[in-house]
């Protein structure tokens, strides 16, 4: 069975500074992997997805993640977090096709003036 | 209208009501699907439709009725809820199978939800 762990449902960062969200799964075979941000009263929307081509893959809004695979990780990174970065991050996972796409718990991420 | 629609964006109801969520995709999509989102909980699939067919239902309470009259549109008919039901309900689509395609990865599209109160 698929699955996603999030760590820290709750992340703090100063404006300007690293944004790290952690996301690791569990699949017995390589998955597709996907970061989706949620802003208040809105919709997920897709940062990014992997898909088995380049391990680095970057995103919308100057995201971007690594696939891992010896770590089983795909975190999430940005050099320097703005105000508007404040939102709530999923990882989610898939194997595709008619598979569902299972979604972590989900990191609020608050940026500090 | 772009992407994927939902209609109400908030809705309150008492627990006798009969109410019914809309949702439409905009993209050519063939796969739609329901999603329950709880304050402190994760994402809930209720159901997945494709191909206009259900081929997945979650364990979902019968007081929740999904029809899918064809490809772009999805309702979610809601009747004597509870207030445990009161959430963010949120519609998606996606490309799944195509013939001559292969597999897909399955990248959901969502809608902006809505808010459903319970009183």
């Amino acid at each position: 069975a698929q699955s996603v762990t999030q760590l820290g449902s709750h992340v703090s960062v100063s404006e300007g500074a690293l944004v790290l969200l952690r996301c690791n799964y569990s699949s017995s075979v390589p998955p597709y992997l996907f970061w989706y941000v949620q802003y208040p009263n809105q919709g997920l929307q897709l940062l990014l997805k992997y898909t088995s081509a380049a391990t680095l893959v970057k995103g919308i809004n100057g995201f971007e993640a690594e696939f891992k695979k010896s770590e089983t990780s795909f975190h999430l990174t940005k050099p320097s977090a703005h105000m508007s970065d404040a939102a709530e991050y999923f990882c989610a996972v898939s194997f595709g096709g008619y598979q569902k796409v299972t979604f972590g718990t989900g990191t609020k991420l608050q940026v500090i003036p | 209208e772009t992407g994927v629609t939902q209609t109400p964006r908030h809705l309150v109801m008492g627990m006798t009501n009969k109410k019914s969520l809309k949702c439409e995709q905009h993209l050519g999509h063939n796969a739609m699907y329901w999603y329950k989102q709880s304050a402190k909980k994760p994402l809930e699939l209720m159901f997945v439709y494709s191909l206009e067919e259900r081929v997945e239902n979650n364990s979902v309470p019968s007081r929740f009725s999904p029809e899918c009259p064809n490809s772009s549109h999805l309702f979610l008919h809601l009747h004597t809820l509870q207030p445990e039901d009161s959430a963010l309900y949120l519609c998606a689509s996606s490309q799944v199978l195509s013939i001559g395609q292969g597999a897909r990865d399955n990248e959901q599209f969502f809608g902006p939800g809505t808010r459903l109160t319970v009183l």
